[in-house]
């Protein structure tokens, strides 16, 4: 039982590439989610879902795409990299959305050069 | 939307001393309450939780009430470990509307224990 797994761990990308950053679960979560960490921000709502096929904005989707078409993933795209993409990205699932506890991976470290 | 008010770090103590983070959150609606923390390289995870007014959540030592009236989920400890050095996020999530679903974050304290 691997819970929430996400990679690449680490990845450097040139301003303009794109790159999927992946995530799965085997818990059997409707709910999933994707926030970035940046230094005295906390951590800030990019996208989420609340099952297959259902997609829906956070705070800061801007520059990010995602789709999910099974329980399990939920990849989280980045169109055209910008330097202040540069951060720490973190998947989280939950059995369903409100008052349940999130189970976040371990995160990935992007850089945008 | 929710939003939280969070102790500013960094916090130092020694071991053994007496830990209080405070979190004051707003919400609408009736939020579910946690505290996650985070230690270094390492995702976020779950230390407790409350889901209803005057609940007491606790884990490994660390206690916090869900205090409706003053809107405040303040995080304890009695006896702090060097282990327990790590950040530490207060988070109110809501069930209905535009915010199902939804965890709001404070910003973080970063606490340190000296041996």
């Amino acid at each position: 039982n691997a819970g929430v797994t996400q990679t690449p761990k680490f990845q450097v990308l040139k301003t303009g590439q794109s790159m999927t950053l992946q995530c799965a679960q085997d818990m059997n979560h409707e709910y999933m989610s994707w926030y970035r960490q940046d230094p005295g921000m906390g951590l800030r709502l990019i996208h989420y879902s609340v099952g297959a096929g259902i997609t829906d904005q956070g705070e800061v989707p801007n520059g990010y795409n995602v789709s999910r078409s099974t329980t399990e993933d939920f990849p989280l795209r980045l169109l055209s990299a910008a330097p202040s993409q540069t951060s720490v990205y973190f998947c989280a699932t939950a059995l369903s959305g409100g008052r349940y506890e999130q189970y976040f991976g371990p995160g990935t470290r992007l850089t945008v050069t | 939307g929710n939003s939280v008010t969070q102790m500013e770090g960094p916090v130092t103590l020694s071991e053994e001393a007496f830990l209080t983070i405070n979190c004051t959150y707003t919400a609408t609606g009736y939020p579910s309450l946690f505290w996650y923390v985070q230690y270094p390289g390492e995702g976020l995870q779950l230390l407790l939780k409350a889901t209803k007014a005057d609940d007491k959540g606790s884990n490994k030592g660390f206690e916090a009430t869900y205090r409706k009236e003053t809107t405040s989920f303040h995080l304890e400890k009695g006896s702090v470990q060097v282990s327990d050095s790590a950040v530490y996020f207060c988070a109110p999530s809501n069930a209905g509307g535009t915010s199902y679903g939804k965890l709001t974050f404070g910003q973080g304290t970063i606490l340190t224990v000296h041996p």
